[in-house]
């Protein structure tokens, strides 16, 4: 079936732009979260949803980082007034049961702020 | 914040040979596992071995546990062009859905 994708691939901001990451889950999959990988870097924690509930957003950098997951499935990240330090790498993942630690990736949404 | 750290940072090698690399990490946890990321894409998981486990296999790929080091190490074996890629390791911790927390990785490039 179908994994993880998220859109778009690229993006690029003008500095004080914002900007909406979007990611699709596995179909049926229960947990979804987001992660930040800066380069060279490993996958940093942003937040995490259970169906529509976040139920964790302790790793998002500021208050102009948003997330949201109305209705359970596809969940949008939203950056507001973008900042050159928020070139990143915004990984999706996803489970299909909240007691598993094997997450399922996304390829990714490469952002450059310039 | 990072938990793991992976030694070594970059590694070369022959096809052919085993690659071995090391994770440390700094709380207690509930289980470890490997991811590999190829240039460009995603994360894919390659292996879990829980707190209770000392040793686990899969393939070419043999993981080993020390709960009292708080290390792991990757062992690849026969490796091939193909495992040419950044590899992390990850803990979870003990809540169920917590999120995963990784290490900055290792580059392990296998030249043909």
């Amino acid at each position: 079936g179908a994994g993880v994708s998220q859109s778009p691939r690229y993006k690029v901001a003008k500095r004080g732009q914002d900007v909406a990451l979007r990611c699709d889950p596995i179909s049926g999959h229960v947990s979804l979260f987001w992660y930040q990988q800066a380069l060279g870097q490993g996958p940093e924690f942003l937040t995490y949803f259970q169906n529509e509930a976040q139920l964790d957003k302790s790793g998002l950098p500021s208050d102009r980082f948003f997330a949201e997951r109305p209705e359970g499935s596809v969940s949008t990240l939203k950056i507001q007034r973008t900042q050159q330090e928020d070139s990143a790498v915004y990984l999706c993942a996803s489970t299909n049961d909240p007691n598993s630690y094997e997450q399922y990736f996304g390829p990714g949404t490469r952002l450059t702020v310039t | 914040s990072q938990q793991g750290e992976e030694d070594p940072q970059a590694l070369s090698i022959q096809e052919g040979e085993n690659a071995t690399m090391n994770c440390s990490y700094k709380t207690s946890i509930n289980n470890l596992q490997w991811y590999r990321q190829n240039s460009g894409r995603g994360l894919v998981h390659l292996i879990l071995i829980r707190s209770n486990e000392r040793e686990k296999h899969s393939g070419r790929l043999r993981v080993t546990l020390d709960t009292s080091k708080k290390s792991s190490s990757l062992l690849i074996t026969a490796s091939r062009a193909a495992d040419t890629a950044s590899y992390f390791c990850a803990t979870g911790l003990n809540q169920a859905g917590t999120a995963l927390i990784f290490g900055k990785g290792t580059t392990l490039s296998v030249s043909s």
